[in-house]
């Protein structure tokens, strides 16, 4: 089993619309952070959230923090095809390394 | 050059060939990281080097042997690898820090084929 799980694995939408990634485990973490990885390319660094229930936001981007720093979201509002490419969460488990979700891999059609 | 440089950015090789992976930071980070991506898989953390001394190793198979000259460069080598062993390999840089998640750097990775 995953320390943590992304869900849905793959997801195909049209532009315009508004979709929302999971991050989630039973474990809890100190903070959480999100990457972009695009075709090609390595993944950069999208926000880190460290407080339960924080928000932030990115432009279309809402990112949130659960409350028992067990599990995070990322809300993408007006989805563009720049937005297409596999987004990440990875957490730090108390007393460990930065560990890695599987992934979202987003694709957003013209 | 900014950021994290990877060369080469593809490579093609057999099981009894010898090679190297090369990555260099340009960013004045202390840490440098050895990743392995494959489909459908997290990304697995293969070697951590921190001010140029091996602070972690993931039980990585011998068959690759990571190599870090100073802060700014780390090296990969691969010898008698396996077919599995078919990757995105990236290369990452942070500013190690005692508390708090260290915020990773990645370069654009190196696509290994062995055949």
């Amino acid at each position: 089993t995953q320390l943590l799980e992304q869900s849905p694995q793959f997801l195909s939408i049209q532009e315009g619309e508004n979709l929302t990634v999971y991050c989630n485990s039973s474990s809890v973490f100190s903070s959480l952070q999100w990457y972009r990885q695009e075709p090609g390319e390595g993944p950069v660094l999208l926000v880190t959230v460290v407080t339960g229930g924080e928000v932030k936001k990115l432009k279309r981007l809402t990112f949130q923090f659960g409350d028992a720093r067990k599990d995070s979201s990322l809300h993408i509002t007006a989805a563009q095809p720049g937005d297409t490419g596999l987004y990440l969460c990875a957490g730090v488990p108390s007393g460990s390394r930065l560990t890695f979700g599987e992934g979202t891999q987003l694709t957003v059609n013209p | 050059e900014t950021g994290v440089t990877q060369t080469p950015r593809h490579l093609v090789m057999g099981m009894t060939n010898k090679k190297s992976l090369k990555c260099e930071q340009h960013l004045g980070h202390n840490a440098m990281y050895w990743y392995k991506q494959s489909a459908k898989k997290p990304l697995e953390l293969m070697f951590v080097y921190n001010f140029k001394e091996q602070t972690e190793n993931n039980s990585v198979p011998s068959r690759f042997s990571p190599e870090c000259p100073n802060s700014s460069h780390l090296f990969l080598h691969l010898h008698t690898l396996q077919p599995e062993d078919s990757a995105l390999y990236l290369c990452a840089s942070s500013q190690e820090r005692f508390s708090g998640a260290n915020v990773l750097t990645f370069g654009a990775g190196s696509r290994l084929t062995v055949l």
